[in-house]
């Protein structure tokens, strides 16, 4: 079974600042996805940013970037020139392409506070 | 093109009684997963659900079922209501449920067994 571990229950950061947010996943699979999804206080879960496993190169979305190290299994989320908007819960999460009992099934990690101060 | 709708937003039970909650994906899309949230438990995966057909479950009793309607609209139903089934439902849907396609949610309904 697949775990995925934030170890970084909340985190806060002036605006303008840069944080990184921390992700572990253990897998026995070789090919995922792993994604950074926010939840702000409306509850809306909103995808932030995704990576492929099988692409070494490091996912990036305009102030959000990934750095992705398969073989630590470690996906942390960097962003840039925090605004107060990204003040939100951020969740790790990974999804196998194994298809059968992977259908449709995200693991997520139990998510980190973000706090963007003015 | 509308997100994913989720009704209805909120809800209060009580013990014993069942509940259904609907969730209608992005037009287009066929496969919807269903998420359980709470503050303990975090977000858990409860099944999913592609033309009509249950394609995964997670591990929740049997109390908890689900359907999806040849509209790929979903429905979730929880009877026997109990205290800890309280919690944030997401719903969330993609073209195929593939897992390198991005899951869009829903707003969530947010129920309350008293």
């Amino acid at each position: 079974a697949q775990t995925v571990t934030q170890s970084q229950p909340e985190m806060s950061v002036q605006e303008a600042e840069t944080v990184t947010l921390s992700c572990t996943y253990d897998t026995s699979e070789s090919n995922y996805y792993l994604f950074w999804y926010k939840q702000p206080p409306s509850r809306q879960m909103i995808l932030v940013i995704r990576q492929e496993a099988y692409k070494q190169q490091n996912a990036t979305e305009n102030r959000f970037s990934v750095n992705f190290q398969k073989a630590a299994k470690s996906f942390s989320l960097k962003i840039s020139d925090s605004q107060l908007g990204d003040t939100a819960m951020y969740f790790c999460a990974f999804i196998s392409n194994a298809g059968g009992t992977s259908y449709g099934k995200l693991t997520f990690g139990q998510g980190t506070i973000l706090t963007v101060h003015p | 093109k509308a997100g994913v709708t989720q009704t209805p937003r909120y809800l209060i039970k009580t013990r014993g009684q069942q509940v259904t909650l609907s969730c209608s994906p992005i037009s287009g899309h066929r496969s919807v997963s269903w998420y359980q949230q709470t503050p303990g438990q975090g977000l858990q995966f409860l099944f999913e659900y592609f033309s009509e057909t249950q394609r995964n479950k997670g591990n929740f009793p049997g109390r908890f079922s689900g359907r999806q309607f040849s509209n790929s609209r979903s429905e979730m139903n929880v009877s026997t209501l109990e205290l800890g089934d309280s919690a944030l439902y997401l719903c969330a849907s993609t073209f195929s449920g593939g897992a390198g396609e991005t899951q869009y949610f829903g707003p969530g309904t947010r129920l309350l067994v008293l």
